[in-house]
């Protein structure tokens, strides 16, 4: 069974550019969760989907971010018009129910914005 | 509200001796605990959880860590550290399944 795969591993962007951080939960998961790395921090929660709908989105910058989790295919984090301070690792986790069920991360996607 | 604070951004031990990872955490309701290990350039892998059971619970890798409500600490514990620990820690918390709060981490370095 595979576990969560997330591409590109690394992304880099000029400013202005857009970019689209790909995550494919655990085969029978439909719970997704991503987070934002910041050098020397914790993770902070960005956004809870489950298919098709977005559950909790309260960490989400109100601008230039959005997240998708489509019937099919993987969850999209897409950022728009990026910034240097977008630059940082972003996680996503996959669970196969909502309660406080094991979260299981994908290896990341390390952003830099020249 | 739901916070995490992990005392300490890094730590050193001598191989062989005791680690001592702290976390003290904050919520209104009770909390489901995690504790998470994250090797340079790779996700974080779950070392265990607590979920309203036992208060002391046991993880992989020899760890593990004891609920504390009178304290609200979940502090993070290994008799013997092994080279093949030295990564980073996180502590997490979480009330509703949602949204889970990270920690800063703390790095552990552990001497030969």
């Amino acid at each position: 069974n595979a576990g969560v795969m997330q591409n590109p591993r690394h992304l880099v962007r000029r400013r202005g550019q857009e970019a689209r951080l790909r995550c494919s939960p655990m085969k029978g998961h439909s719970h997704v969760y991503w987070y934002r790395q910041l050098p020397e921090e914790g993770l902070k929660f960005m956004v809870y989907l489950q298919k098709e709908n977005i559950i909790d989105e309260s960490g989400m910058p109100k601008e230039r971010f959005s997240a998708e989790f489509p019937k099919e295919g993987p969850s999209i984090l897409r950022i728009q018009q990026v910034v240097r301070g977008d630059s940082a690792a972003y996680f996503c986790a996959s669970s196969p129910g909502r309660s406080p069920e094991t979260q299981y991360f994908g290896p990341g996607t390390r952003l830099l914005v020249l | 509200a739901q916070s995490v604070t992990q005392l300490g951004s890094h730590v050193s031990v001598s191989e062989g001796a005791l680690v001592l990872l702290r976390c003290n955490y904050s919520s209104s309701v009770p909390p489901y605990l995690f504790w998470y290990v994250q090797y340079p350039n790779q996700g974080l892998q779950l070392l265990l959880k607590y979920t309203s059971a036992a208060t002391l619970v046991k993880g992989i890798n020899g760890f593990e860590a004891e609920f504390k409500k009178s304290e609200t600490s979940f502090h993070l514990t290994k008799p013997s550290a092994h080279m093949s620990d030295a990564a980073e820690y996180f502590c997490a918390v979480s009330e509703n399944g949602n949204q889970f709060y990270f920690g800063t981490g703390t790095s552990l370095t552990v001497i030969p």
